[in-house]
């Protein structure tokens, strides 16, 4: 069964500082990798997913990952963060080909200081 | 477009008592439908899942069970709720394909008293 790893339980910043999440997973074949976040009082949202093809993926608000297949990692990158970007963030990971096994990391919680 | 309903948004509930959470979706058919469980700092743990009516699997053993009466219909339930049945949860939906996202709605707080 995969795994996945968020090693930062909580990040505190900046406004305006760049940002850098790490997720690693553990699987031995071929996978489809998500991040989502949970704004306050809010239900999860997709930010991004990779499932092919460019292993730089871009997603909403500035948010962009890349896939590092040697490494196992997913991390979640912006290069300039906004207060509002204060938020729980998890990245999840799914064997391709099965639509069960969503995998979900312990989150990471990002407070952005104004 | 799709969407997700989930309710109660909060629940809270003598031990003992039974349970039941309601998870429908609109705009689509033949939906993949979950229940997970989020405990803080701990993500989200997979419940059950199911692929079709009447279809459902247990990720964990547990005190809770699920049902899929309809298409676009999930509930949650126990017959007799324990202390460690409080927390949040969720319902999601997917179109079943691995890429594709799955959808969550807002969740339910379990209180058990």
């Amino acid at each position: 069964a995969q795994s996945v790893s968020q090693h930062n339980h909580h990040v505190i910043l900046s406004e305006a500082a760049s940002l850098e999440l790490g997720c690693n997973y553990s699987y031995g074949g071929t996978v489809n990798l998500f991040w989502y976040v949970q704004y306050p009082g809010q239900h999860l949202q997709l930010l991004l997913k990779y499932f092919s093809g460019d292993p730089l993926v871009k997603g909403i608000k500035g948010f962009e990952a890349e896939f590092i297949k040697s490494k196992f990692s997913f991390n979640l990158r912006k290069p300039s963060v906004q207060w509002s970007d204060t938020a729980e963030y998890f990245c999840a990971v799914i064997p391709s080909g099965s639509a069960r096994q969503l995998t979900f990391g312990s989150g990471t919680q990002l407070t952005v200081l104004p | 477009s799709q969407t997700i309903h989930q309710w109660p948004a909060t629940l809270v509930q003598p031990v003992g008592s039974p349970l039941s959470l309601e998870c429908t979706v609109e705009g689509t058919s033949n939906p993949n439908l979950y229940w997970y469980r989020q405990a803080a700092g701990r993500g989200l743990q997979l419940l059950f899942y199911s692929v079709g009516i009447g279809q459902i699997s247990s990720e964990v053993p547990q005190n809770l069970s699920a049902s899929r009466p309809q298409d676009r219909q999930f509930i949650l339930s126990s017959k007799k709720l324990l202390l460690s049945d409080s927390g949040f949860y969720l319902c999601a939906w997917s179109s079943g394909q691995s890429y594709q996202p799955q959808h969550f709605g807002d969740g339910t707080r379990l209180s058990i008293l």
